[in-house]
């Protein structure tokens, strides 16, 4: 069945510290993956995807994200954090040409 | 605004009430998805139109779930005999059209409590 796990509920980091989020993800085809961001009280915006091509995929924000099918992973990560990055962050996977499944997401706190 | 909208952002209501969710998509943007958030759970999807029509309504949980889309524009989801349950965020969003995976604009969601 597919399924998308991250494993970490809640992470804190110190501001300027880098920080990674874990992906793990279940599909019998080649994926499409997404990772995205939820701020409080808005609704999500899209950080990444990746579709084909080079495994290393810039996104918006500093944001950056490594396919790995070896690993069937998809880790979100960043050098250097800031604390407006503090929010929600959602791995998806793409179930069919318009459905997506969730994780259950990963809070990041940001420490001053 | 530019963004997708979403009234009300909180509704409180008493188990076996009716409830009415709206969803303002981008103008011009054809497909509407409705998604619900549980806590601590990741979104599930309820449904999605390809303008007016509603194509897949695999996700709607119980028949006391439906949506209705209107001028390929304003979605309503209601929820008939509300249970705690459903007490739930749910979220919208929209896309430019249903081709594969264009990117989806999410609204700010609107928190649902059945008491």
């Amino acid at each position: 069945a597919q399924s998308v796990t991250q494993p970490d509920i809640h992470i804190t980091v110190s501001e300027g510290a880098s920080l990674e989020l874990r992906c793990n993800y279940s599909y019998g085809a080649t994926p499409y993956l997404f990772w995205y961001v939820q701020s409080p009280g808005q609704g999500l915006q899209l950080l990444l995807k990746y579709f084909s091509g080079d495994t290393l995929v810039q996104g918006i924000k500093g944001f950056e994200a490594e396919f790995k099918r070896s690993q069937s992973s998809f880790n979100l990560r960043k050098p250097s954090v800031h604390w407006s990055d503090a929010a929600e962050y959602f791995c998806a996977v793409g179930a069919g040409t318009y459905k997506y499944i969730f994780g259950t997401g990963t809070r990041l706190k940001v420490l001053a | 605004g530019a963004g997708v909208s979403q009234s009300p952002s909180n509704k409180v209501t008493e188990k076996g009430k009716d409830v009415e969710l709206r969803c303002d998509p981008i103008s011009g943007h054809t497909a509407l998805y409705w998604y619900r958030q549980r806590l601590g759970q990741g979104l599930e999807f309820l449904i999605y139109f390809q303008g007016n029509s509603a194509p897949d309504k695999s996700g709607l949980p119980s028949d006391r779930f439906s949506a209705e889309r209107t001028g390929e524009s304003v979605s309503t989801l209601t929820i008939q005999r509300t249970q705690q349950e459903d007490s739930a965020v749910y979220l919208c969003a929209s896309s430019v059209d249903w081709v594969s995976y264009n990117e989806q604009f999410f609204g700010p969601g609107t928190r649902l409590t059945v008491l």
